[in-house]
């Protein structure tokens, strides 16, 4: 398995511009997980989505961000318009969630996007 | 906001067992403890979990006390490869990881 694959690993742009940060899961895995990680505020959980359905986005900062699922097996994170304070590393996960227990099991991470807003 | 505790910082000889401990004195009857390791430029890698039972795997070990009011994360001989920054993680069964500073573990030839 590739396990989870995020793009691009690195994006710099210009305040004002929008931004589009791409995942694809784990094959299976039915549960999906954007973070976003600074030195200042550690590795926060932006939003999660189960079988496709966003499920929890009180993590997200403010209405510049977006999150779509539109199926299984790829979802965006979109800023507009970025802002420099938005310049993180950004995470997605994947995990299998079993609707039974209502649980999910561990989470697995991308190798994270790099975004520098300047 | 994170309910555990972990020391910031942490050397150990390579080949030597590395004990890192967390304090989880608030932790809920149905809250799990998880360690989560996150090695520089990579993204986190789930270690372990546990309930209230020891546990081992492949990576660690987990001892949880009879109180469930701390763990410690047991890696029996590190390598300068298990170099990362530790989360100890309290979740209840379907909640959120809230990943708190962690502790670096810095591995010594």
């Amino acid at each position: 398995d590739a396990g989870v694959i995020q793009s691009p690993r690195h994006e710099v742009t210009e305040m004002g511009q929008e931004v589009t940060l791409r995942c694809k899961p784990i094959s299976g895995h039915n549960s999906l997980f954007w973070y976003r990680q600074t030195m200042m505020r550690g590795l926060e959980l932006l939003i999660y989505f189960n079988n496709n359905v966003p499920i929890d986005d009180s993590g997200m900062p403010e209405d510049r961000f977006s999150a779509k699922m539109p199926n299984a097996s790829f979802s965006t994170l979109k800023i507009q318009p970025s802002e420099p304070r938005d310049s993180a590393v950004y995470f997605c996960a994947s995990s299998l969630y079993e609707l039974g227990t209502g649980d999910s099991y561990e989470q697995y991470f991308g190798p994270g996007t790099r975004l520098t807003v300047t | 906001d994170a309910k555990t505790t972990q020391p910031t910082s942490m050397d150990c000889a390579e080949g030597r067992a590395a004990n890192l401990p967390c304090n989880h004195s608030t932790i809920s009857g149905n809250e799990y403890v998880y360690w989560y390791r996150q090695i520089h430029s990579q993204g986190p890698q789930y270690i372990i979990h546990g309930l209230k039972n020891n546990e081992t795997n492949e990576m660690a070990s987990l001892i949880i006390t009879e109180d469930r009011k701390s763990s410690t994360l047991i890696l029996p001989h590190a390598t300068l490869r298990d170099t990362a920054v530790y989360y100890c993680i309290v979740r209840p069964r379907g909640g959120k990881l809230i990943f708190g500073q962690g502790t670096e573990l810095s591995v010594k030839p």
